[in-house]
């Protein structure tokens, strides 16, 4: 089975404060992990997805395979990065077809 | 607009009652994908559809199904409505479907069912 865990339902970071969000993955084989933001009415989008290594709107993540995560960091936090922040893995659950699991997302507020 | 669009943008319906949710992928894309984001559940995977055939199921009730037409739309239908239903849904669509793409979903901007 696979599963993304995202512990922290809820997290506020003052302007220009380093910000992480937490994201450990369980799937047996080679994961692909990304990372999708939906602002506040708005779609849910791609940020990010760890195969590209890219940096967008100044967010990294980087998969740590030993660790199975995917963390996602900003090393000064803007406040137009409030949102829902959702890690999602795209594997093939027990030879179905491949599929795209989404953690339970993380609620980032950053303040004044 | 050539992003994925659903309709309608709300529902509100009784219990026991049956309503179609309507979704119509990028222009190109084959797959489309149903989910369901509610409070306590998260975002939840229903169901793909792969140029009109069913092609991985998740956590889909019975009392719900879908299909994607010729035209690529596809229609979401949940029957025997309950309160616990009222949720949002969202549709998306992607070009891969059958090889093993790299993930990137196109979402829509969902439906807001709520059950009475």
């Amino acid at each position: 089975a696979q599963r993304v865990t995202q512990p922290e339902k809820l997290l506020s970071v003052f302007k220009g404060a380093p910000v992480e969000l937490k994201c450990n993955y369980s799937y047996s084989g080679s994961p692909e992990l990304f990372w999708y933001v939906q602002y506040s009415r708005q779609r849910l989008q791609l940020l990010l997805r760890h195969i590209s290594r890219e940096s967008i709107k100044g967010f990294t993540a980087d998969l740590n395979k030993g660790e199975t995560s995917f963390h996602l960091k900003k090393p000064f936090a803007q406040e137009e990065d409030s949102a829902m922040y959702y890690c999602a893995l795209s594997g093939i659950p027990s030879g179905s077809a491949r599929q795209l699991t989404f953690g339970s997302g993380t609620q980032l507020t950053v303040l004044p | 607009d050539s992003g994925v669009t659903q309709t309608p943008k709300h529902l509100i319906t009784a219990t026991g009652q049956r309503v179609t949710l309507r979704c119509s992928p990028r222009s190109g894309d084959l797959s489309v994908y149903w989910y369901q984001q509610s409070l306590d559940q998260g975002l939840q995977f229903l169901i793909q559809y792969y140029n009109g055939e069913e092609r991985a199921k998740g956590n889909i009730l019975e009392r719900f199904s879908a299909q994607q037409f010729p035209d690529l739309h596809s229609e979401l239908n949940l029957s025997s409505l309950e309160l616990g239903d009222s949720a949002l849904y969202f549709c998306a669509s992607s070009v891969e479907g059958l090889a093993a793409g790299w993930g990137e979903q196109f979402f829509g901007p969902g439906t807001r069912l709520t059950v009475l």
